[in-house]
């Protein structure tokens, strides 16, 4: 099965500095690639997601980068607001159907 | 727009009482998922249902069942409630087409005393 490994598990920055979260899986077959953000008491939010046949998607402060060759992923936020404070994960799948997380990134931004 | 409700938000059960959680999809999503998150956890896949039948199945103790009705909405029954059952339960909803990406409800905190 799918094995998705996510680094850091941990990540402080600034307010304004970029962070940079990355994930590696281990299926090849996998072509489906969301990001997720958990904040306290919630459920994981869709917040940007990535297909095999694109290698960079950008969403305002939001932008994800996959390299098939390699088997991983990141995702990038610049302009980091309080507000981005939150855990983060990767998943990966053949589909939205079939995913596996990674182990979460959580992410504080100090003001 | 409406998302994916759960109920209830919080449940307190005794080792070895039954349990159930209810999911409502987001209107007109047909494919449900139930996932199970420990706490400092990823999620884990436990099940999923689309048009009433079991879509496909995860790590899903055997004293779990679940089942999808006719208006989409879902329940997951637990029984026999172990320690190690206390975690965060999610439900989440998508169309059955494969594109089509989960939208996650705000789940339901369960603890087995």
């Amino acid at each position: 099965g799918e094995n998705v490994e996510q680094h850091p598990s941990t990540l402080s920055v600034q307010e304004g500095d970029s962070a940079v979260i990355k994930c590696t899986y281990s299926d090849s077959a996998s072509n489906y690639f969301p990001w997720y953000k958990q904040e306290l008491g919630k459920g994981p939010q869709l917040i940007i997601d990535i297909r095999s046949n694109v290698g960079e998607k950008k969403d305002q402060r939001i932008a994800v980068t996959l390299n098939k060759t390699a088997k991983h992923f990141s995702l990038h936020i610049t302009e980091t607001q309080p507000e981005d404070s939150a855990v983060y994960f990767c998943a990966a799948g053949g589909s939205a159907r079939q995913l596996t997380f990674g182990s979460g990134t959580q992410l504080t931004v100090l003001p | 727009a409406a998302g994916v409700i759960q109920s209830p938000r919080h449940l307190i059960k005794e080792k070895r009482e039954t349990a159930t959680l209810k999911c409502y999809p987001i209107p007109r999503h047909d494919t449900v998922y139930w996932y199970q998150q420990g706490p400092g956890q990823d999620p884990q896949f436990l099940i999923s249902f689309y048009e009433k039948m079991q879509s496909d199945k995860g790590s899903i103790p055997d004293r779990f069942s679940a089942q999808q009705f006719s208006d989409y909405h879902s329940e997951l029954n637990m029984s026999s409630l172990e320690l190690g059952d206390s975690a965060l339960y999610f439900c989440a909803s998508s169309l059955r087409d494969w594109n089509s990406p989960l939208h996650f409800g705000n789940g339901t905190r369960l603890t087995v005393t």
